[in-house]
């Protein structure tokens, strides 16, 4: 298995501009996490997907953010406008429903300017 | 509520010596995770525990469940050890994250 999969890995835009970051979780896996890391904040999740239903987005910082996963084998992570304090490292990270075992991608360092 | 606290903050040492970092949790916390970033770097999983104690190479990983604390060891720290080292706990649906300890250790 080539692991959690997210594009790009990194991202530029202006400020205004909509950005969409992707993953592709482990083949099997049915539970789907989006974190964001800063440096003042570090790790924090933004929201989690159970079978592609959302079930806690409660950590998503407001209206700009979205995220939809249309099936088991892709998710996306929508900010729209951008702004420059939605500049981290955005992680996406799989796992089975009720298992303690997660798998990370490689984060989309995403900046804008 | 569950937490998860780690320590210390920044750790600094020099070639060779060994290397403790600590994490507390509380209830609700059904597995302990430790995880390695380097610098610009994406989320490693070094190990996931539940009980007793787990050895890979020169890091081991060890938990108590009574006391709800678990300690990651580096023996015969190297530079290349140099990185971000999270503590995190698994409840039913998520995880926890502690704050990270900076390591670093220099020749």
């Amino acid at each position: 298995d080539a692991g959690v999969i997210q594009s790009p890995r990194h991202e530029v835009t202006e400020m205004g501009q909509e950005v969409t970051l992707r993953c592709k979780p482990i083949s099997g896996h049915n539970s789907l996490f989006w974190y964001r890391q800063t440096m003042m904040r570090g790790l924090e999740l933004l929201i989690y997907f159970n079978n592609n239903v959302p079930i806690d987005d409660s950590g998503m910082p407001e209206d700009r953010f979205s995220a939809k996963m249309p099936n088991a084998s892709f998710s996306t992570l929508k900010i729209q406008p951008s702004e420059p304090r939605d500049s981290a490292v955005y992680f996406c990270a799989s796992s089975l429903v009720g298992s303690p075992s997660y798998t990370f991608g490689s984060g989309t360092r995403l900046t804008v300017v | 509520k569950n937490e998860v606290e780690q320590s210390p903050q920044n750790l600094t040492a020099q070639e060779g010596e060994f290397i403790t970092i600590n994490c507390s949790y509380s209830v609700g916390i059904s597995a302990l995770h430790w995880l390695q970033q380097h610098p610009g770097g994406g989320i490693v999983s070094l190990f996931m525990l539940s009980s007793g104690k787990k050895k890979h190479g020169r890091l081991i990983a060890t938990i108590n469940i009574q006391e709800k604390h678990s300690s990651l060891h580096i023996t015969a720290s190297h530079p290349r050890d140099s990185a971000v080292y999270i503590c995190a706990g698994a409840t039913t649906d998520k995880l926890i994250f502690g704050t990270g300890t900076r390591l670093q250790v220099f020749p």
